[in-house]
């Protein structure tokens, strides 16, 4: 089954810095990459997402790349401002015909 | 995307007891699933809820203690069994109709 390691755990960043955060997937079936931003407390929220069949993706200031060969994806956040301070979960499938599995989650931490 | 009503959002439970946990989707749905969320942990999936038949259970987690309902397409339930303090977390639901998976508010449970 589909396996998916995250890192880092833990990321701390200037505000106004960019963060990254990385992930790598072991089921070369997956063709759908979500990630997750979830507040204490709060259900976990879709923030941007990729099929396989696109390389990277962009929304304001967040961004996915995806590398189908090597089997990774990662999160790119720039201009970090406070309130994008929160876990963040990347996540693995087959699109709409299997579960989705998660990675390990990355605290990340906006110093002011 | 759907939206997903779960109840109840907390609970606290004496040991030996069950509790059901419903989600009602406001559209219907290919598929619903069901995650724990232990605290500072991500999500790990319990198993997938099938319409008309058996949930299908990840390694790990079986049906006597975690039996599943889904009637229809736009509802299920989790029910922990035979509750015990290791049983404590945070369970979601989750959903999915072909094109991105959203989540439930989550229940959190304590038992004592």
């Amino acid at each position: 089954g589909e396996n998916v390691e995250q890192h880092p755990s833990t990321l701390s960043v200037q505000e106004g810095d960019s963060a990254v955060i990385k992930c790598t997937y072991s089921d070369s079936a997956s063709n759908y990459f979500p990630w997750y931003k979830q507040e204490l407390g709060k259900r976990p929220q879709l923030i941007i997402d990729i099929r396989s069949n696109v390389g990277e993706k962009k929304d304001q200031r967040i961004a996915v790349t995806l590398n189908k060969t090597a089997k990774h994806f990662s999160l790119h956040i720039t201009e970090t401002q406070p309130e994008d301070s929160a876990v963040y979960f990347c996540a693995a499938s087959i699109q709409g015909a299997q579960k989705l599995v998660f990675g390990q989650g990355t605290r990340l931490t906006i110093n002011p | 995307s759907a939206v997903i009503s779960q109840k109840p959002s907390r609970d606290i439970c004496q040991r030996g007891t069950s509790l059901t946990i419903q989600c009602q989707v406001d559209s219907q749905v290919t598929m619903m699933f069901w995650y724990r969320q232990q605290p500072g942990q991500s999500l790990t999936l319990i198993a997938t809820a099938n319409q008309g038949s058996e949930a299908t259970y990840e390694s790990g987690f079986v049906i006597d203690k975690f039996p599943i309902s889904r009637p229809n397409l736009t509802f299920s339930t989790l029910t922990v069994s035979n509750m015990s303090p290791e049983d404590s977390s945070i369970y979601l639901c989750s959903a999915t109709g072909g094109y991105g998976y959203t989540f439930g508010s989550g229940t959190r449970l304590t038992v004592v």
